[in-house]
């Protein structure tokens, strides 16, 4: 059974800092990793989509990184501004269906 | 493109009573997929469709059902509604199940039991 751990729950940064939010599954026999933003209340807003065969992906500001072997990727957050704020959710994609970690509240401090 | 639609975006039901809840996905999209978010177990898989038929199913009671219609529409049913089923329904959609192309997102729908 696949499980996915995001490290840490929450974090809380200064304008301006760099961060990196960490995510590990168990199983590598996935299709992709799907990193999502949830605002409180909202939907998911998908980040980056990362496929099995890749090792990173990029968007602007946002970097992640993919090591299927050791079952972990990280999202790199460069330059934070308070609209960063957020609940980011990592997914990996195997046996026709998602599986989420349980989550990194993200606080950026003015 | 429009995106995932969900309706209704809220909803207050009473104990013992049904509730279907709809699925639009993205055009061209065939996949749709649900989800249920609580405050203590995070985001659940419910059930996925794909060209009307369910592919994979998580582990929720019979209460929960689901289908999907000819124009990739789905709907989500829940009957005789327990207190534990207030939560955020969340329904995805793809191009196909098992893809490499990622999952688009609605924007649930809140439910609430009383």
């Amino acid at each position: 059974k696949q499980e996915v751990t995001q490290i840490p729950a929450a974090l809380s940064v200064p304008e301006g800092e760099n961060l990196v939010l960490n995510c590990s599954f168990t199983d590598s026999a996935i299709y992709n990793l799907q990193w999502f933003r949830q605002d409180p209340g909202k939907g998911l807003t998908s980040l980056l989509l990362i496929q099995s065969s890749q090792r990173e992906q990029t968007s602007g500001r946002l970097n992640a990184s993919l090591d299927k072997s050791s079952g972990r990727s990280t999202l790199y957050i460069a330059a934070s501004q308070p609209g960063d704020s957020a609940t980011y959710l990592c997914a990996v994609s195997s046996r026709e269906k998602l599986t989420f970690g349980t989550g990194t509240r993200l606080t950026i401090i003015p | 493109k429009a995106g995932v639609t969900q309706t209704p975006r809220y909803l207050i039901k009473t104990r013992g009573q049904q509730v279907t809840l709809s699925c639009s996905p993205i055009s061209g999209h065939r996949s749709v997929s649900w989800y249920q978010q609580t405050p203590g177990q995070g985001l659940q898989f419910l059930f996925e469709y794909f060209s009307e038929t369910q592919r994979n199913k998580g582990n929720f009671p019979g209460r929960f059902s689901g289908r999907q219609f000819s124009n990739s529409r789905s709907e989500m049913n829940v009957s005789t509604l327990e207190l534990g089923d207030s939560a955020l329904y969340l329904c995805a959609s793809s191009l196909s199940p098992g893809t490499s192309y990622g999952y688009t997102f609605g924007s649930g729908t809140r439910l609430t039991v009383v």
